[in-house]
This record gives structure tokens, C-alpha cells and sequence, in this order.
């Protein structure tokens, strides 16, 4: 099972920040959060991970609690062509040089709208 | 750089046969991973791949099996297709094996059985 908890689906207003955010209650020490999304009819599409310092790329920012045990991925200036579901994801450790697989959750649809 | 390249695209079979897809990963990508996805259980790990060996397995029949070549690329098998086998198939290449790499998912091969 996923150890993550989401809302099934956000709206948004085209330009607005959207903020989605992420509960993982039992995440590990050594444990990675992941966010991606994917938009229908294509392959899930890597935002940003983190650990347990606050993230910032160009597409958006992560953060991520003291106790590491939510987080909210921010869209800064959502587009319509950021609709899509959007799955956060903690990153079970893999052993034996294993990356490890990802358990996916139902992720959140985000609706971006004009 | 060209992304994971998954062929073919569409793929339609009947009972009892049997399928390969293929996946292509990113130039310089050594770790190949599979998922499956359906509308019911959403997206679920079949197997990881890293310098042609299987690291890491999820929970599908024996029927699902896959191979890693010299070249990084591989392929997945599913014999004794049944229609609960129709879905997305999807494949994600990352240049290390560990547990902190970005993983990077091609557009899939949508299976329909019949």
C-alpha cells in the first residue's frame, strides 16, 4: 500500500499558486518524498524530491514539515497545462544496489481553470 | 537527448497469447523499471533491471517476466495473456540504481486483450 495520503482532487485558478499537499506519517529517516504527475494519456512526469530540506526547481517548490511527516508541493503560477493527477511518493529505499521501487497512490487531479 | 522510448505504442492481443514489449531507456541510463496501470489498482511496480540483472520484483504472476540486454535496453514477456492483463504499460530509466535518482517514464504501450 501507498504510504501516502492525498485529497482525491484540488481546483485551481490559471495563475494562482496551487498548493497540493501530502501526508506520510510513517516515513523512514533515510526515506526520499517524490512528486510526480501525469497528464492523461502519457507517462508520469518527475517534479522534485526532497529529504528533508525545502526544494525549489523550475517547475516548483517542495516543502517538507520538521517532522517530516507531510509536505505540500507548490505550483508557483498554475497553467491549464498543469492539469493533470499529481502523486507523491516516498521513496522505499532499495537494497543490494536496487533503486528501489515506487509505490503509487491515487494521486490528487489537479484542475487548473481559466 | 531522446527520451525512454516504449514500442509499439498500441497493442491489441487475445486470450492466451502472448506479448513483448520494449522499452528504449535514456542514453546512459544503466536501470530500467516497469509499471503497470490500470484504472482499479492504478499504478503498480513490476520489475526493476539494472546491468541486466533483475534487482527488484513486485508482487504479478510468473507470467510477467523481463530481461535486461548489454545495451541497456529490455523487454518485458507476459504469457497466457488474460483480460485483466489490458492495461498501460509503462517503463521508467534512471542512470544509477539507488535510492535517490530521478526516474524517467516513457509514454507506455497500451495492451488490450480480447
Amino acid at each position: 500500500d501507498a504510504k501516502t495520503t492525498q485529497p482525491p482532487s484540488m481546483d485551481c485558478a490559471e495563475g494562482r499558486a496551487a498548493n497540493l499537499p501530502c501526508n506520510h506519517s510513517t516515513i523512514s529517516g533515510n526515506e526520499y518524498v517524490y512528486w510526480y504527475r501525469q497528464i492523461h494519456s502519457q507517462g508520469p512526469q518527475y517534479i522534485i524530491h526532497g529529504l528533508k530540506n525545502n526544494e525549489t526547481n523550475e517547475m516548483a517548490s517542495l516543502i517538507i514539515t520538521e517532522d517530516r511527516k507531510s509536505s505540500t508541493l507548490i505550483l508557483p503560477h498554475a497553467t491549464l497545462r498543469d492539469t493533470a493527477v499529481y502523486y507523491c511518493i516516498v521513496r522505499v529505499a532499495g537494497g543490494g544496489g536496487s533503486q528501489g521501487n515506487l509505490i503509487f497512490g491515487k494521486g490528487t487531479k489537479l484542475s487548473v481553470k481559466p | 537527448k531522446a527520451g525512454v522510448t516504449q514500442t509499439p505504442r498500441y497493442l491489441i492481443k487475445t486470450r492466451g497469447q502472448q506479448v513483448t514489449l520494449s522499452c528504449s531507456p535514456i542514453s546512459g541510463h544503466r536501470s530500467v523499471s516497469w509499471y503497470q496501470q490500470t484504472p482499479g489498482q492504478g499504478l503498480q511496480f513490476l520489475f526493476e533491471y539494472f546491468s541486466e540483472t533483475q534487482r527488484n520484483k513486485g508482487n504479478f504472476p510468473g507470467r510477467f517476466s523481463g530481461r535486461q540486454f548489454s545495451n541497456s535496453r529490455s523487454e518485458m514477456n507476459v504469457s497466457t495473456l488474460e483480460l485483466g492483463d489490458s492495461a498501460l504499460y509503462l517503463c521508467a530509466s534512471s542512470s544509477r540504481s539507488g535510492g535517490n535518482e530521478k526516474l524517467f517514464f516513457g509514454s507506455g504501450t497500451q495492451l488490450s486483450v480480447l
